[in-house]
């Protein structure tokens, strides 16, 4: 089993770009997650979905977009880059009811 | 809102010493509480939990035990290794359990031969 696959494990990014970081899982969880990374704060939840066609904001949603067309497939969309946004961003799945969550190994981004 | 908070790091031991990271959390009602591990260069792994007051969690001779009367879940190890330096994150799933989890900020360990 593969897990949860994110991919481009690491981008570099100009400021205004847009870029979309993909993740899916093989392990037909219903709910999945965005989270990014920054030193010192811990993990924060970006956005989560708890089924296909339904999405929801966490603490920090502004500047991503997403939708959740499959059980499968949660990509993350950045709209416009920008440098505050340089961050190591994790997507995660997990069962109802199962409470754990599986991460996939991260994609690394830089906003010049 | 829930809340998780961690001894902040680094934390520097020698191998063979005793390990205690600190951590409490702030909930409504009945969360489950976990710890996870990322090894340098890696994504999160979860090393313990407990779903209910009294729990021990354990893996990898690391404990954690669920104390609801002093909202606490310290993780502790008995005897480090140089292998066990990683950054251990403590987290909390609500009782409403949508999927989504609160960590604390992280406690970056390191062990010295």
């Amino acid at each position: 089993n593969a897990g949860v696959t994110q991919t481009p494990k690491f981008q570099v990014l100009k400021t205004g770009q847009s870029m979309t970081l993909q993740c899916a899982q093989d392990m037909n969880h219903e709910y999945m997650s965005w989270y990014r990374q920054d030193p010192g704060m811990g993990l924060r939840l970006i956005h989560y979905s708890v089924g296909a066609g339904i999405t929801d904001q966490g603490e920090v949603p502004n500047g991503y977009n997403v939708s959740r067309s499959t059980t499968e497939d949660f990509p993350l969309r950045l709209l416009s880059a920008a440098p505050s946004q340089t961050s190591v961003y994790f997507c995660a799945s997990s069962l109802p009811g199962a409470r754990e969550l599986f991460f996939g190994e991260g994609s690394r981004l830089t906003v010049l | 809102g829930d809340s998780v908070t961690q001894m902040e790091g680094p934390v520097t031991l020698s191998e063979e010493a005793f390990l205690t990271i600190n951590c409490t959390y702030t909930a409504t009602g009945y969360p489950s509480l976990f710890w996870y591990v990322q090894y340098p260069g890696e994504g999160l792994q979860l090393l313990l939990k407990a779903t209910k007051a009294d729990d021990k969690g354990s893996n990898k001779g690391f404990e954690a035990t669920y104390r609801k009367e002093t909202t606490s879940f310290h993780l502790e190890k008995g005897s480090v290794q140089v292998s066990d330096s990683a950054v251990y994150f403590c987290a909390l799933s609500p009782s409403s359990n949508t999927g989504k989890l609160i960590f604390g900020q992280g406690t970056t360990l390191q062990v010295k031969p």
